[in-house]
């Protein structure tokens, strides 16, 4: 049982280039979360996914875009790569009611040069 | 001013010692409020949680909230060098997307 499967783990690009974080679960939960982690500023929240075909902004959207593409993946795309978006980016997962707990993968490393 | 203020430290405590983590929160309509922990390369992993004001103990972790004050604790008993992560509060209403982290403290027990 992986849990929440975040590839790549690192990866470092050059300003201006595209790439796509991808995100799976096999928790079997409706609700999917992006999130980055900078010193000093904690978790923020890039987008979020309520269920499959939905998909919200949140603190930090500008410069991503995401795609729910069935229950299982949700993928965080970065178009035109900034030095500002250098950060360790987490995918979670929302269990439905109770403690609504986060579950979260190991994080992906990106460098932007 | 950030809704969610934590002391980032770092913080390094001997081995048994009592460590106390805080936060201080400006959102009064805050209903939720957790703990996580946070292993160094690692997601972070739900800890404590709690809805109302008071004491909530778990084995060698206590939490503690006060809503009047708007200050959350973590309380961690006789606290072993597998204790040394970054503790991350989290507080919020709703559903996740209204979860607000704090910035975390990095905590080290030295054997």
């Amino acid at each position: 049982n992986a849990g929440v499967t975040q590839t790549p783990k690192f990866q470092v690009l050059k300003t201006g280039q595209s790439m796509t974080l991808q995100c799976a679960q096999d928790m079997n939960h409706n609700s999917m979360y992006w999130y980055r982690q900078d010193p000093g500023m904690g978790l923020r929240l890039i987008y979020y996914s309520a269920s499959e075909g939905t998909t919200d902004k949140g603190e930090v959207p500008n410069g991503y875009n995401v795609s729910r593409l069935n229950k299982r993946e949700f993928s965080l795309r970065l178009e035109s790569a900034a030095p500002s978006q250098t950060s360790v980016y987490f995918c979670a997962t929302q269990v439905a009611g109770g403690t609504g707990e986060l579950f979260f993968g190991e994080g992906s490393r990106l460098t932007v040069l | 001013q950030k809704e969610v203020e934590q002391d980032p430290g770092p913080l390094s405590v001997p081995e048994g010692a009592i460590v106390s983590l805080n936060c201080t929160y400006s959102n009064s309509a805050f209903q939720y409020f957790m703990w996580y922990r946070q292993y160094s390369r690692k997601g972070p992993e739900l800890l404590m949680y709690t809805y109302s004001s008071g004491n909530k103990e778990d084995g060698r972790f206590t939490a503690q909230v006060d809503k009047s004050s708007k200050y959350i604790s973590l309380f961690i008993r006789d606290s072993q060098p597998s204790d040394s992560a970054t503790y991350l509060c989290a507080i919020g209403s709703g559903s996740a997307r209204q979860l607000t982290f704090g910035s975390g403290t990095q905590l080290t027990v030295l054997p």
